[in-house]
Order: structure tokens, then sequence, then C-alpha cells
């Protein structure tokens, strides 16, 4: 069966240093990537989605970035982290380029900047 | 693009009340349709989806959906909700051609109390 990784799980960081977030998934192949932001009241904002290898796709303009160095592993990363960029950050998967697929959650990072 | 609205922010219900949260999407094209629930603490899980055939549509837990396509509407019920039915509901929705992304709703969340 499919699972979806992620970590770490909370993370505490200052104002201007560097993030790192890992999702991996396991039991599929040539997955869906995808990463969310949940801010409370507004639901999920994707944030960044890749079909494959080396292949991003930026949904919003900000002071994040992704990557996906292997087929199962997606990550997002910035360089200097600001308040606002606080929040709950989820990572997805769907197989298939055909319309319509479900996706498949991780179980977040909570990301508080200070 | 497509968008989803979910009527209802917060709802807080007694035990054995019967739920209906709202939920209306707009896309003039062919669309599939996804429940989703973040229980307390938990993963965000898929509650139930809609991709063709009879419109009302059963998930799990007691949980079922009618997708009335004349008012772009896919509203979730439950006829007698339970405490542990406590969390956060999210409406999503995907065209069904092509390589399409997921758009939520912003998400009500529900309070039941014992």
């Amino acid at each position: 069966s499919q699972t979806i990784h992620q970590w770490p799980a909370t993370l505490v960081q200052p104002v201007g240093s560097p993030l790192s977030l890992e999702c991996t998934v396991e039991g599929t192949s040539n997955p869906n990537l995808y990463w969310y932001r949940q801010a409370a009241g507004r639901g999920l904002q994707l944030l960044f989605y890749s079909v494959g290898i080396g292949q991003i796709s930026s949904e919003v303009p900000q002071n994040l970035s992704a990557s996906r160095p292997q087929d199962r592993q997606f990550i997002l990363s910035s360089k200097k982290l600001l308040l606002s960029d606080s929040g709950f950050y989820l990572c997805a998967w769907s197989v298939g380029l055909a319309g319509g697929r479900e996706q498949f959650f991780g179980p977040g990072t909570r990301l508080t900047v200070l | 693009a497509q968008s989803v609205s979910q009527h209802n922010h917060h709802v807080i219900l007694s035990e054995a009340a019967s739920l209906e949260l709202g939920c209306n999407y707009s896309y003039g094209g062919t669309v599939n349709l996804f429940w989703y629930v973040q229980y307390p603490g938990q993963h965000l899980q898929l509650l139930l989806k809609y991709f063709s055939g009879d419109p009302l549509v059963k998930g799990i837990k007691g949980f079922e959906a009618e997708f009335i396509k004349s008012k772009f509407s896919f509203n979730l019920r439950k006829p007698s909700v339970q405490w542990s039915d406590t969390a956060e509901y999210f409406c999503a929705v995907i065209p069904n051609t092509g390589f399409q992304k997921l758009v939520f709703g912003t998400g009500t969340r529900l309070l039941v109390s014992p």
C-alpha cells in the first residue's frame, strides 16, 4: 500500500533562517506531487506541483521554492524565512495525468517563524 | 478558473442532530467532486467522492453527498452526528479532463457537543 511521509512534524525557525521540508512517497511510481499551505479560514492553498523529476510548477509568487530530486521525493525550501511563512504545510500525491484524480495527503508540518 | 464555496465556516451541533454542509463550485465543464475530512491531530483524508453515475454517493462513517449538476452543488449530509464527527470538512473540485489541479473550499469546522 502507498504511504506518504513528511518531516519534520513541527519546526520553529527564526526569521531569515533557511527552510527545508521533505516529503517522500512509498508504494507508487511516478506520482504527481503537491505542496499545500493550510491556513485557518482559508482552506488549502496550492503552492507547487510536480508531474515528474525536475518538473516544478509554481502556483503563487512567494518566498518559497520546491524541488524534486527523485521520483518520490518532494522538497519545499526557502533561503530566508519570513514571519508570513508560518503555517501548516501539507504534501500530497496522486497518480495519472488523466483528469480528476483524488489526492492523498501526508501528516503535515507545522512551521512557526519567530 | 474553477472555485469552490463552502457557506458555513463554523457549525455547532448536538449529538444526534442532522448535518448538512453546503458546497458550490463554479466551472462550466465536467468535474469530479470530493469531500475531505481532517480530524483533530490527524491526516486530511477522503470522506467520499463523485466521479460519475448515481449522484447520491455514500462515504465512510455514514456520510453521504448529493451532486446536483443544475445547482453546481455537492452538499454533505449525515442524518445523525456523533461527537467523533468533530472535525474540519473540505469540499474540493477537479475538472475531469487533462491534468488539472484540485481546488479546495475554505473548510467548515464542525463541533459536535455530547
